[in-house]
């Protein structure tokens, strides 16, 4: 099942840079976005919610969601040694059950 | 700030033995889930429960797997006969109501079925 595909990474940055972090996904009927940050052996974190295009900030978090090319996207600016863990996105129908992405994993280097 | 639970962290149980997972959602949601991230792997949705019935399930949610809301705080996934591949961290969520859509994850359980 294909459904939201998401780059596993890895990808490192140095401490301070602009991380973007992308998924793609298949079915123009998905109407919410999500972004979870999941730390290892942990329970995924939600970070981001947006509902159908546009963009969403959140302190140094921005999410964008483009419904015409099917793009979801995270932008993390200035970027913290603690943002290192791996990104899931998520699209849903209904609210109810949700597809994720496989992650990405993200290094900050202090 | 309120969270879910869910007990135990890790359970080991031997193939064909029965396992509940609980969870304690956060107090005044409405909507349960169920799902589960086999190492490596996309986190996949396994069931939904909202009004003490199952609303939505995966093709993964086969017979072997059930849920139960057994008083006001708990929300349990019992797997019957246990399969070396149910061997995955399950993790329960929940949501406050329908006009809400942001789910909040537990911390997991960590199931390894030997």
């Amino acid at each position: 099942q294909k459904e939201v595909e998401q780059d596993p990474g890895p990808l490192s940055v140095p401490e301070g840079a602009i991380v973007s972090l992308n998924c793609t996904y298949s079915n123009s009927a998905f109407q919410y976005f999500m972004w979870y940050r999941q730390y290892s052996r942990k329970g995924p974190e939600l970070l981001m919610y947006t509902y159908s295009s546009g963009n969403k900030e959140d302190g140094r978090f921005t999410a964008q969601v483009d419904k015409s090319s099917k793009y979801i996207s995270l932008f993390i600016r200035d970027s913290q040694p603690s943002d290192s863990a791996t990104y899931l996105c998520a699209a849903t129908f209904t609210g109810n059950q949700f597809y994720f992405g496989t992650g990405t994993s993200l290094t900050v280097i202090p | 700030e309120p969270e879910v639970t869910q007990t135990p962290s890790h359970q080991v149980t031997q193939m064909g033995q029965e396992v509940i997972l609980r969870c304690v959602p956060i107090s005044n949601h409405l909507y349960f889930y169920w799902y589960r991230q086999i190492l490596g792997q996309k986190v996949e949705f396994l069931v939904s429960f909202y009004n003490n019935e199952i609303s939505e399930k995966s093709e993964i949610f086969d017979d072997q797997f059930s849920v139960e809301r057994p008083d006001g705080s708990n929300f349990t996934l019992k797997i019957r006969s246990t399969k070396l591949e149910d061997s995955a961290m399950y993790f329960c969520a929940s949501k406050g109501g329908s006009s809400y859509n942001e789910q909040f994850f537990g911390p997991g359980t960590r199931l390894t079925v030997l």
